[in-house]
């Protein structure tokens, strides 16, 4: 059983679409990240929900919105893409804010804004 | 200063031999440390994380150095497998936000 799951994997669209990207956990666990990973490889967070309340949301831009419908669920939506918005975008949980604490990461989504 | 910052590498080594890359953080008052591995196109995954006293899992030892404010990662008797982008992580205490360094590239050479 996979236990951070994404979808779509690969999603090449338009610039000014608007596209989702959903990710599930069966870990049980409490927190859900979203990471962008740019071409440089660089991994940088971008929101962290914790019991379905956002409690990180670093500088991004409000064309992204995050929903956690429940626990397990972590969903990004992005509204107007841009060619720079093109990335790997990587969910992950973790139990909880506890020290040494693990992080598991989904497959990632490639996203190709053309 | 970055919060992170590792040698980006590549290392390129031969087979057999022994590695050490080290990470570098500016908050003194980070509690949580890991070394995570990413194969290319792959997600991260934990390898190990990094403990106070040093901890050893295998070929691999990882330890903390507080008053320098580094950990470092040493592989031993490296194999082809071990090919891969090594993420240092830092977790400040009392935050869900988790600090990734750009990750050190190693090659394992037959």
């Amino acid at each position: 059983d996979t236990a951070v799951s994404q979808t779509p994997k690969y999603l090449v669209t338009q610039m000014g679409n608007d596209k989702s990207i959903k990710c599930e956990q069966n870990l049980g666990h409490d927190t859900m990240y979203w990471y962008k990973q740019d071409s440089k490889k660089f991994l940088k967070i971008m929101f962290s929900y914790n019991n379905k309340e956002l409690i990180i949301n670093e500088t991004v831009p409000n064309r992204f919105s995050p929903k956690s419908p429940d626990k397990a669920h972590l969903n990004l939506h992005i509204n107007s893409l841009e060619l720079g918005d093109s990335a790997v975008y990587f969910c992950a949980s973790s139990q909880g804010n506890r020290v040494r604490e693990t992080q598991y990461f989904g497959p990632g989504t490639r996203l190709l804004v053309l | 200063r970055k919060e992170v910052e590792q040698d980006p590498g590549p290392f390129n080594v031969p087979e057999g031999a022994t590695v050490a890359f080290n990470c570098t953080y500016s908050n003194s008052a980070s509690q949580s440390f890991f070394w995570y591995r990413q194969d290319c196109r792959k997600e991260p995954k934990l390898l190990m994380s990094v403990y106070s006293s040093g901890n050893e899992d295998g070929r691999f030892t990882a330890q903390l150095n507080r008053a320098s404010q580094y950990i470092s990662l040493l592989i031993r008797d490296s194999k082809l497998s071990d090919s891969a982008t090594y993420l240092c992580v830092v977790n400040p205490s009392g935050t869900y936000k988790y600090i990734f360094g750009t990750g050190t590239r190693l090659k394992v050479l037959a």
